[in-house]
C-alpha cells in the first residue's frame, strides 16, 4: 500500500531563517506531488505541484520554492522566512495514471514564524 | 482558473439531525468533486467523491449530489453524530491527461454537532 511521510510535524522558526520541509511517498512510482498551505481557519491553497523529477509548477508568487530531486521526494524551502509564512503545510500525492483522481495528504507541518 | 465557493462557513446542528453543505464552482470543464473531512490539527481525509457523469452518490450516512447545469454540488450527512464534528472541504478539478492539476478547494465549513 502507499504511504506518505511528511516532517517535521511542528516547527518554530524566527523571521529571516531558512526553511526545509520534506515529504516522501512510498509504494508508488511517478506520483504527482503537491504542496498546500492552510492558514488558520482558512481553506487549502495550492502552492506547488510536480509531475516528475525537477518538474515544478508554482501556483502563486511567494517567498517559497519547491524541489523534487527524486521521484518520490518533494521539498518545500525558503531562504528567509516571513511572518506571513506561518501556517499548516500539507504535502499530498496523486497516483498516475490520471484516471485515479484521489488526492492523499501527509500529516502536515505546523509552521510558526516568530 | 477554477473558483470554488462553499457555504456556510459554520454549521451547527443537533445530534441526529441532518447537515447540508453546499458548493459552487466556476469552470464548467471541472469533472471531479471530492469532499474532505479535517479534524483539528490533522490531515484532510477523503470521505466521498463524485464524477460529473453521476448525479448522486451515497455511502452510508453521507451523500453527495451534483448539478452540472447549475454548477453546484452538495454534501448531505444524515443522523449526525458527535464524531461528525470537523471542518469539511469541497473541491473541484479537471481530470486532464497530464493529471497535473491540483484540486481547487472551498474555504471549508466548520460543522458542529450539538449534543
Amino acid at each position: 500500500s502507499q504511504t506518505i511521510h511528511q516532517w517535521p510535524a511542528t516547527l518554530v522558526q524566527p523571521v529571516g531563517s531558512p526553511l526545509s520541509l520534506e515529504c516522501t511517498v512510498e509504494g508508488t512510482s511517478n506520483p504527482n506531488l503537491y504542496w498546500y498551505r492552510q492558514a488558520a481557519g482558512r481553506g487549502l491553497q495550492l502552492l506547488f505541484y510536480s509531475i516528475g523529477i525537477d518538474q515544478i509548477s508554482s501556483e502563486v508568487p511567494q517567498n517559497l520554492s519547491a524541489s523534487r530531486p527524486q521521484d518520490r521526494q518533494f521539498i518545500l524551502s525558503s531562504k528567509k522566512l516571513l511572518l506571513s509564512d506561518s501556517g499548516f503545510y500539507l504535502c499530498a500525492w496523486r497516483r498516475l495514471p490520471w484516471a485515479n483522481e484521489k488526492l492523499f495528504f501527509g500529516s502536515g507541518t505546523q509552521l510558526s514564524v516568530l | 482558473g477554477e473558483n470554488v465557493e462553499q457555504h456556510p462557513s459554520t454549521l451547527s446542528v443537533q445530534e441526529g439531525d441532518s447537515a447540508v453543505i453546499k458548493c459552487t464552482y466556476s469552470d464548467s470543464a471541472s469533472n471531479y468533486f471530492p469532499w474532505y473531512k479535517q479534524e483539528l490539527g490533522k490531515r484532510p481525509q477523503l470521505i466521498i467523491d463524485i464524477r460529473s457523469n453521476v448525479g448522486e452518490k451515497k455511502d452510508q450516512r453521507i451523500a453527495v449530489t451534483l448539478n452540472k447545469t447549475a454548477k453546484h454540488f452538495s454534501l448531505h450527512i444524515t443522523e449526525t453524530q458527535p464524531e461528525d464534528s470537523a471542518v469539511y472541504f469541497c473541491a473541484a478539478s479537471i481530470m486532464s491527461g497530464g493529471g497535473a492539476d491540483g484540486l481547487t478547494f472551498g474555504k471549508g465549513t466548520h460543522l458542529i454537532i450539538q449534543p
